[in-house]
């Protein structure tokens, strides 16, 4: 079966640093994507991971351990703007690679 | 390029109307996907064309559901005698090959009334 778990809701300050995990049990891995979607907008591409460890991309990095099944989005110098539910997706290895997406993460920055 | 474009924006229908979707992917991006997305849940996948060729749909699109890309350039979604339970955004996707990211469009969100 496929599963993909994360927090539902995280609540973090201006400024500050935040982690948001993900855990997933797929059939299939083809690489862990990270997408921002702010409410009625659609998904923007945020990182990817295929091999383990840390991808870091300015104030957003990316961490992957495909043994533990676990990735990690982590957001620093936390501004409002980043206000946005934040999705986990696999890539499986099955069929045609489609992506599949956890529920999401609703992150509220407080000033 | 003007990136993905899906048409209407927001659609309100009656229960038991036909309702159609378009979706314009990135010209040169040869892989469409149609995921839907209920509030407070991730994207579901609905289906996938490479090129025109549809090679994957989910148990989600019931007999209901339709879709084509007819040229292997745009897609259209047809839901027929819709039900409350459709009202959701309808998010089009494409990529340019297996490894690239899904570029979204800004979705298409139906209210069935």
């Amino acid at each position: 079966g496929q599963n993909i778990d994360q927090p539902t809701e995280m609540t973090a300050t201006e400024g500050a640093i935040v982690q948001i995990n993900c855990t997933y049990q797929t059939s299939g891995f083809n690489g862990l994507f990270w997408y921002q979607q702010h409410a009625g907008e659609a998904p923007t591409f945020l990182s990817y991971n295929v091999l383990d460890g840390l991808e870091e991309k300015g104030r957003f990095s990316s961490f992957l351990s495909r043994s533990k099944g676990y990735s990690y989005l982590l957001l620093k110098e936390l501004q409002m703007k980043d206000s946005a539910s934040y999705l986990c997706a696999v890539k499986s290895s099955g069929g045609y690679n489609k992506l599949i997406f956890g529920a999401g993460t609703r992150l509220a920055v407080h000033p | 390029d003007t990136g993905v474009s899906q048409d209407p924006r927001h659609k309100i229908t009656k229960r038991g109307q036909n309702v159609t979707f378009r979706c314009d992917p990135i010209s040169e991006h040869n892989r469409l996907y149609w995921y839907r997305q209920t509030l407070g849940q991730g994207p579901e996948f609905l289906t996938y064309f490479q090129n025109e060729a549809q090679l994957e749909k989910s148990r989600l699109l019931s007999d209901r559901f339709s879709a084509e890309r007819p040229k292997g350039s745009f897609s259209t979604l047809e839901i027929q005698r819709t039900e409350q339970g459709d009202s959701a955004m309808y998010l089009c996707a494409s990529s340019l090959d297996n490894l690239s990211s899904y570029t979204f469009g800004s979705g298409t969100r139906l209210t069935v009334v």
